[in-house]
């Protein structure tokens, strides 16, 4: 069956460290995936997207890698602070654009 | 631009009734796409369009679930004979299908809907 999991419900980590979180899938091959944050009440943000033919993406404090073989991203935050307090989404492009697969999200807290 | 609009924010309904929500995209953006979200999960696709043509629908969208987009402007989400388990977040994005930030989806606030 098709499942895409994300590391953990929720993540504690202390202000100034790298979070580190994980997006696996399984019976998908997405054309691209992408990362979201989301805060409560709020809609999912656009972070980054990483296609299928690319190892790793940059955008300031923000990372993200793309393994095919092994079906999983990994989303890392360097230098976190408070601010970065959010739930983050990993999201499976499955046709182009035409149609998404999210996963159930990691709630960060970055503490002070 | 304000982005994609959504209306109303929150939707109180009894059991039995019809609901209609309402989103507004960014208006050069071609491409709209429906969510729902319960607590603790991520946003579950429900039916995607292009411009005026429904060209996806989730195998969660019963037969009471019917979207629209005419003249491939906002879009409608109408909700029939409510249930208790259509309570739920229903979240809107659209997206452009050219240009540096195609396939990425600008997602609008959100109608929250609770049937009682």
């Amino acid at each position: 069956s098709q499942k895409i999991e994300q590391n953990s419900e929720a993540l504690n980590i202390q202000e100034g460290k790298t979070a580190t979180l994980t997006c696996n899938y399984t019976n998908y091959s997405p054309a691209y995936l992408q990362w979201y944050r989301q805060d409560p009440g709020r809609g999912p943000v656009f972070l980054l997207l990483i296609r299928e033919n690319e190892k790793e993406k940059r955008k300031e404090r923000l990372k993200v890698t793309f393994d095919t073989t092994l079906k999983q991203s990994l989303f890392h935050i360097t230098a976190s602070q408070p601010a970065d307090s959010a739930t983050y989404l990993c999201a499976l492009d499955m046709n182009y654009g035409q149609n998404f697969v999210f996963g159930p999200g990691t709630r960060l807290s970055v503490l002070p | 631009d304000t982005g994609v609009s959504q209306d109303p924010r929150h939707k109180i309904t009894k059991r039995g009734q019809n609901v209609t929500f309402r989103c507004d995209p960014i208006s050069e953006h071609n491409r709209l796409y429906w969510y729902r979200q319960t607590l603790g999960q991520g946003p579950e696709f429900l039916t995607y369009f292009q411009n005026e043509a429904q060209l996806e629908k989730s195998r969660l969208l019963s037969d009471r679930f019917s979207a629209e987009r005419p003249k491939g402007s906002f879009s409608t989400l109408e909700i029939q004979r409510t249930e208790q388990g259509d309570s739920a977040m229903y979240l809107c994005a659209s997206s452009p299908t050219g240009g540096t930030v195609k396939n990425i989806q600008y997602f609008g606030a959100g109608t929250r809907l609770s049937v009682l």
